[in-house]
């Protein structure tokens, strides 16, 4: 079975522009969270999906935002980037929304604001 | 507030001596406890979780953990060291009341592990 794959791997941009990161679960999971993960900050919960709603959000400006699809991947959107958006972002992914599991994560998007 | 924290930034250990990475957290009531490993640009790799029961969970790759409520600690242990074992090292906390996909992470240990 496929994992949780997220594209793309490695992006650079600069201020002001705007970004969209993927991320498609692994088959059957319909859960999908993001995590922005900085030498500062460490992992940051940014928000959680499931059954194509927000469920859950982390404390992050407006200008962070995501949407779930009907097939379950994920987008999650950065616009009016700054500096301090550099940052690798990992996309998670489990069965369900409420239970005793783990998640299973994925090896992220590098992004370099400059 | 939920809050996790791994007061060791790093652990050096040679191959085949035991290893521990620690982990307090403060989180409301019972909450499941979780480790996972990241090697250099990857993502998170699941290792084992406490859920309930037994205080002394076994994972993958010959890791275990002790969890304390007492201390609200929970340790992650390995009783022979690897070379390929060097990694960055997360615990984190769920709260019982959550969704799934809300943790709260430490700022992560760097095991490293010389031959």
């Amino acid at each position: 079975k496929a994992g949780v794959t997220q594209t793309p791997r490695y992006l650079i941009k600069t201020r002001g522009q705007q970004v969209t990161l993927s991320c498609s679960p692994i088959s059957g999971h319909r859960s999908v969270s993001w995590y922005q993960q900085t030498p500062g900050q460490g992992l940051q919960f940014l928000f959680e999906y499931f059954s194509e709603t927000q469920r859950n959000k982390g404390n992050f400006p407006g200008r962070f935002s995501g949407r779930q699809f009907s097939n379950s991947r994920s987008e999650m959107n950065v616009s009016t980037l700054e500096l301090g958006d550099s940052a690798l972002y990992l996309c998670a992914s489990s069965p369900g929304l409420v239970d005793t599991g783990e998640l299973f994560f994925g090896e992220g998007s590098r992004l370099t604001v400059l | 507030a939920q809050s996790v924290a791994q007061p060791e930034d790093q652990v050096n250990v040679a191959e085949g001596n035991p290893l521990t990475v620690k982990c307090t957290y403060s989180v409301s009531g019972n909450p499941y406890l979780f480790w996972y490993v990241q090697y250099p640009n990857r993502g998170l790799q699941f290792l084992l979780k406490y859920i309930t029961g037994d205080n002394l969970v076994k994972g993958s790759y010959g890791f275990e953990a002790e969890f304390n409520k007492s201390q609200t600690s929970f340790h992650l242990k390995k009783p022979s060291a690897l070379v390929s074992d060097s990694a960055l090292y997360f615990c984190a906390v769920r709260d019982r009341g959550s969704t799934l996909g809300r943790l709260y992470f430490g700022r992560g240990t760097q095991l490293t592990v010389w031959p």
